[in-house]
């Protein structure tokens, strides 16, 4: 079974700071790759994803992410942090094909905060 | 995102009683997908069900906890007897059938059900 590793828990940066999170996963067949954002008491947000192509995604709110595929990693980036993406944020995995396709396994969430 | 809706969105109940937490998809979806949150410990997949079939249950507990979708209503998540460790958030996601040309790979994420057992 595939699982996912976000490297730190919880992350607290000032604001104008680049941020960069990183996440692997375990799986050597072909996965789609995602991170998503929880707001403070909201649901979760997708910021980005991958399925093939391009290995750098650029998604909302000015974030980005690389997939390395030897590495097993897909590390989140953003060159200038501002007070609102405070949040938690989520990497995920899912393979493709297979019966249990659509299923998203997800890592343990890194929890950034972002001073005025 | 206002598509998926859980209720209740707060449920208390006391060790030994039943919690039932709905779950109605997005108009148009036909998978729904159950993860529960428990603090410092991300989200955990419990199963993913199709209208009238379980696809996956590899994250269920083996007791106590079960899951419908059925023909028609949201689906459920039951809790049975439930003890103070069930105490978490509970997500819904739902998507369209994986695979065809609507599926863009998200899921879409409910506001999720947060219970508590005294």
């Amino acid at each position: 079974a595939q699982s996912v590793s976000q490297h730190n828990h919880h992350v607290i940066l000032s604001e104008a700071a680049s941020l960069e999170l990183g996440c692997n996963y375990s799986y050597g067949g072909t996965v789609n790759l995602f991170w998503y954002v929880q707001y403070p008491g909201q649901h979760l947000q997708l910021l980005l994803k991958y399925f093939s192509g391009d290995p750098l995604v650029k998604g909302i709110k000015g974030f980005e992410a690389e997939f390395i595929k030897s590495k097993f990693s897909f590390n989140l980036r953003k060159p200038s942090v501002q007070w609102s993406d405070t949040a938690e944020y989520f990497c995920a995995v899912r393979r493709a094909g297979g019966t249990s396709y659509g299923k998203l396994t997800f890592g343990q969430g890194t929890i950034l905060t972002v001073h005025p | 995102n206002a598509g998926v809706m859980q209720n209740p969105r707060h449920l208390v109940r006391r060790r030994g009683q039943e919690a039932r937490l709905r779950c109605s998809p997005m108009k148009g979806h036909s998978h729904v997908y159950w993860y529960r949150q428990l603090p410092e410990e991300g989200l955990k997949f419990m199963v993913y069900l199709q209208k009238e079939n379980i696809i996956d249950e590899s994250g269920m507990p083996k007791e106590r906890f079960s899951a419908e979708f059925p023909k028609e209503g949201p689906s459920i998540l039951r809790i049975q007897q439930v003890v103070r460790g069930d105490s978490a958030a509970y997500f819904c996601a739902s998507s369209p059938s994986p695979g065809q040309a609507s599926d863009t790979g998200e899921l879409f994420f409910g506001e999720g059900s947060r219970l508590t057992v005294l």
